[in-house]
């Protein structure tokens, strides 16, 4: 199963865009790359995922590289609410979809 | 609508005692899931049911026992609780197995077991 890797960490300031990175260099031509975000003491919510295009929705958009071994998750204008931590996930399929949560990277907002 | 919901939201209990994590969703999705978050560990899938009837192990199993006889609930029980079964514990509902299918989260159970 292909492995993603993300920065432990990273701070931001509020209404300021965010590039939260992650390297998938063992990404398969199937694989969908998920993001998650986990705010604190809640379940986690899905962000956005994407296969090869640039992707985007009312939370945030996904970047893509071209050779698909890398991908950043990008917050236009960060609020305080946006802190929390990402995960970057590339959903295997067996007898269901199965999501494996890394460390993710914990985004802290300065106001 | 209320989603996908957990019951109860917290709970103490004893070591060897049997405690139920309930789990229900209104959406009619076909798959379910139960995760656990220990701190130091991402999320961990226990237990997973495609449909009624259908459940399957994950990658954590073992003192978990779940059953699914209604499409809406997934009810996750241990049977003799430890002490390292304090964790928190998260639900989710699926409608599809595919890569690109999103996973719907409940607001978890924190249980505590002394």
């Amino acid at each position: 199963d292909a492995k993603t890797t993300q920065p432990n960490s990273m701070e931001s300031n509020e209404e300021e865009p965010v590039h939260l990175p992650c390297n998938h260099s063992t990404i398969s031509g199937t694989d969908y790359i998920h993001w998650y975000r986990q705010l604190p003491s809640q379940g986690p919510e899905y962000v956005i995922h994407g296969l090869t295009s640039n992707v985007n929705n009312r939370m945030a958009s996904l970047a893509i590289a071209e050779d698909r071994k890398s991908s950043t998750l990008i917050l236009h204008r960060a609020t305080l609410r946006d802190a929390a931590v990402y995960y970057c996930i590339l959903p295997q399929v067996g007898g269901a979809q199965k999501l494996v949560f890394g460390q993710g990277t914990r985004l802290t907002i300065n106001p | 609508d209320a989603g996908i919901t957990q019951s109860p939201r917290y709970k103490i209990t004893e070591t060897g005692r049997q405690v139920t994590l309930m789990c229900h969703q209104t959406w009619s999705h076909s798959y379910m899931f139960w995760y656990r978050q220990d701190l130091g560990h991402g999320l961990r899938l226990i237990y997973y049911s495609a449909a009624a009837d259908i459940t399957d192990k994950g990658e954590v199993p073992d003192g978990y026992v779940v059953s699914r006889s209604k499409t809406e609930n997934f009810p996750l029980t241990l049977e003799s609780a430890t002490r390292s079964q304090t964790s928190v514990y998260f639900c989710a509902s699926s409608p599809n197995r595919g890569r690109r299918e999103t996973q719907y989260f409940g607001p978890g159970t924190r249980l505590l077991v002394l």
